[in-house]
């Protein structure tokens, strides 16, 4: 059971150019989360879904886009990277609204914008 | 505004011995605690969930307290190991909505020998 995959787990970018961020899980969730990691601060999230077909904004989603097409995968798109775009990306997943249901996490994508 | 502080930053000790980590939050309405380990290189991995009702909770040499008055928490860690260096992430969620949840931005833990 692989639960939460991400990839790549690392990339580098120069600013302006795109990429997609690919998150998959393999435990039947309905609810997929994408989130960023910064020094010095609590995870931030960017967009979140609650089922195929469905997307919402975060916190933080200027800059982002998703798309949660199959059930079992969530992407997270950059348009046209910017260097505060720089951060770890974390995917997470949880079966239902994460109240008392835990998160599972991917293990992370660190992105350079340059 | 939603807050979660935790405390220290960052806490270095030696293999063997106790500690404490402290989370204060100012979120409201309150609905659970929970902390997660993230070793380094790794997402976060839930510890334990704290309830409104509930005091004081363990898992294994972890144990955590919520005193929902002063609303603040805490994680001790017993006859600490090698193993146990990481961060450790406080979360908050309020009630409402959709994941409705602060996270804390960490202590960093390093355990040496």
């Amino acid at each position: 059971n692989a639960g939460v995959t991400q990839t790549p787990k690392f990339r580098v970018l120069k600013t302006g150019q795109s990429m997609t961020l690919l998150c998959a899980q393999d435990m039947n969730h309905e609810y997929m989360y994408w989130y960023r990691q910064d020094p010095g601060m609590g995870l931030r999230l960017i967009h979140y879904s609650v089922g195929e077909g469905t997307t919402a904004k975060g916190e933080v989603p200027d800059g982002y886009n998703v798309s949660r097409l199959k059930k079992q995968n969530f992407l997270l798109g950059l348009e046209s990277a910017a260097p505060s775009q720089t951060s770890v990306y974390f995917c997470a997943s949880s079966y239902l609204a994460s109240g008392a249901n835990v998160l599972t996490f991917g293990a992370g994508s660190r992105l350079t914008v340059l | 505004k939603n807050q979660v502080e935790q405390s220290p930053q960052s806490l270095i000790i030696l293999e063997g011995k106790n500690c404490t980590l402290q989370c204060n939050y100012t979120v409201s309405p309150f609905s659970n605690l929970r902390w997660y380990k993230q070793d380094t290189g790794r997402g976060p991995v839930s510890l334990t969930i704290m309830t409104f009702s509930e005091n004081t909770k363990s898992n294994g040499r972890y144990t955590a307290t919520l005193d929902a008055d002063t609303k603040q928490s805490s994680l001790h860690i017993t006859a600490s190991q090698l193993s146990d260096s990481a961060s450790y992430i406080c979360v908050v969620r309020t009630s409402g909505g959709y994941n409705k949840l602060i996270f804390g931005a960490g202590t960093r833990l390093a355990v040496h020998p």
